[in-house]
């Protein structure tokens, strides 16, 4: 596989219900980030981890908890979501430090959707 | 703090027009610059990206931007549009300074094209 994998693509979930969302890249990027899309508004940066560091938005609710176990590897587990928690949430990594170039390289998006 | 104004919700012309999208941002130095595109379903693709040098810069799909620092634009130009053009097209801004370099995106435009 090549570039930035996202699983699943879509998920349904109950308020009350413990999800996970997984990122995978195969590009050998050194950071790794979550955005949140919803409709007409600009994308939301959630978290970044960069180079073993993480930097995250305060204003993420603590119901979205990030995990980096790798490099390669990223997760979003979700808990107690709200309605407003519905949309579409992109994966994406870069390669920083020293060579940075400045893209962003994205997954296809999980489209989660909040009963 | 930097940040992203992209003016036109939406934008539509027909195909075999030319196309320009615009961008402003604020920022008090030089920043990085770029231009990405996502169609229906899909993540975010890089278009072009601005650093340095030329301020007139070529992307892929036969796209362009100019980089103004006087009007602190930054606005996307095609001569003819396709079809397959049809988008939503995202300006972004990472700042220079604090070593984060962590992108900053605008609301979107999206691009409808008849035929």
């Amino acid at each position: 596989e090549t570039g930035v994998t996202q699983t699943p693509r879509h998920l349904v979930m109950g308020m009350t219900n413990k999800k996970s969302l997984k990122c995978e890249q195969h590009l050998g990027h050194n950071a790794m980030y979550w955005y949140k899309q919803s409709a007409k508004k600009p994308l939301e940066l959630m978290f970044v981890y960069s180079l073993e560091e993480r930097v995250e938005n305060n204003s993420v609710p603590s119901r979205f908890s990030p995990e980096c176990p790798n490099s390669s590897h990223l997760f979003l587990h979700l808990h107690t979501l709200q309605p407003e928690d519905s949309a579409l949430y992109l994966c994406a990594s870069s390669q920083g430090g020293a060579i940075y170039t400045g893209e962003l390289f994205f997954g296809e998006g999980s489209r989660l959707t909040v009963l | 703090a930097q940040s992203v104004t992209q003016p036109d919700i939406h934008i539509t012309v027909s195909e075999g027009a030319s196309l320009e999208l615009r961008c402003n941002y604020s920022y008090g130095a030089t920043p990085y610059l770029f231009w990405y595109v996502q169609s229906p379903g899909q993540g975010l693709q890089l278009l072009l990206k601005y650093f340095s040098g030329d301020t007139l810069v070529q992307g892929i799909k036969g796209f362009e931007a100019e980089f103004k620092r006087s009007q602190s634009s930054f606005n996307l130009r095609k001569p003819s549009v396709h079809w397959s053009d049809a988008a939503e097209y995202f300006c972004a801004v990472v700042s220079t300074s604090g070593g984060s370099y962590i992108p900053t995106f605008g609301r979107g435009t999206s691009l409808i094209v008849h035929p």
